[in-house]
């Protein structure tokens, strides 16, 4: 069954150090995966998606088909990055799988 | 351009009530999903709808249904309410559907059943 995992349901860091959200997902077929962000007081967004390999706000995100990883890493932590972070995989149309997010704070 | 919009904002209903939820996509964008946010369970799939037409169903009981318009504003309905339908409601669009877009997320309706 297809499943996305994100172990983690909060995470500290301080402003500078490097951060990584992890997100381990379950699919057979080459997936196509997803990391949406929300921010404090605002929408649900799209970060960046795998297939468009940028970087977006300095993170970046490779899909690790051994481990069937998708981890979601940024090299210095920004205070704007605070956030809840998801992970999610589509299935059939727009329907996606959300993992049950990061919560990830940035300590000045 | 406006973004997604969704009405009401908030809802308090009691149990066995119905409810309507109600959302309008960004124009242009056909597609139209929702999906239900509880602390314990994230983010889980309802339903999508593209060109009035139910394309993909989530694991809800059939007390969950929706409907699209020819305009491709969406309503979802919950009829005989429970406590555990107590959620943010999330509605978000898409230009198309069968080939995975960005989705554009509204809001929501926090829907609080007593």
């Amino acid at each position: 069954a297809q499943r996305v995992t994100q172990p983690e349901k909060l995470l500290s860091v301080f402003k500078g150090a490097p951060v990584e959200l992890k997100c381990n997902y379950s699919y057979s077929g080459s997936p196509e995966l997803f990391w949406y962000v929300q921010y404090s007081r605002q929408r649900l967004q799209l970060l960046l998606r795998h297939i468009s390999r940028e970087s977006i706000k300095g993170f970046t995100a490779d899909l690790n088909k051994g481990e069937t990883s998708f981890h979601l890493k940024k090299p210095f932590a920004q205070e704007e990055d605070s956030a809840m972070y998801y992970c999610a995989l589509p299935n059939t149309g727009n329907q996606f799988y959300f993992g049950t997010g990061t919560s990830l704070t940035v300590i000045p | 351009k406006a973004g997604v919009t969704q009405t009401p904002r908030y809802l308090i209903k009691t149990r066995g009530q119905q409810v309507t939820l109600s959302c309008s996509p960004i124009s242009g964008h056909r597609s139209v999903s929702w999906y239900q946010q509880t602390p314990g369970q994230g983010l889980q799939f309802l339903f999508e709808y593209f060109s009035e037409t139910q394309r993909n169903k989530g694991n809800f009981p059939g007390r969950f249904s929706g409907r699209q318009f020819s305009n491709s504003r969406s309503e979802m309905n919950v009829s005989t309410l429970e406590l555990g339908d107590s959620a943010l409601y999330l509605c978000a669009s898409s230009l198309t559907s069968g080939r995975v877009g960005e989705q554009f997320f509204g809001p929501g309706t926090r829907l609080t059943v007593l």
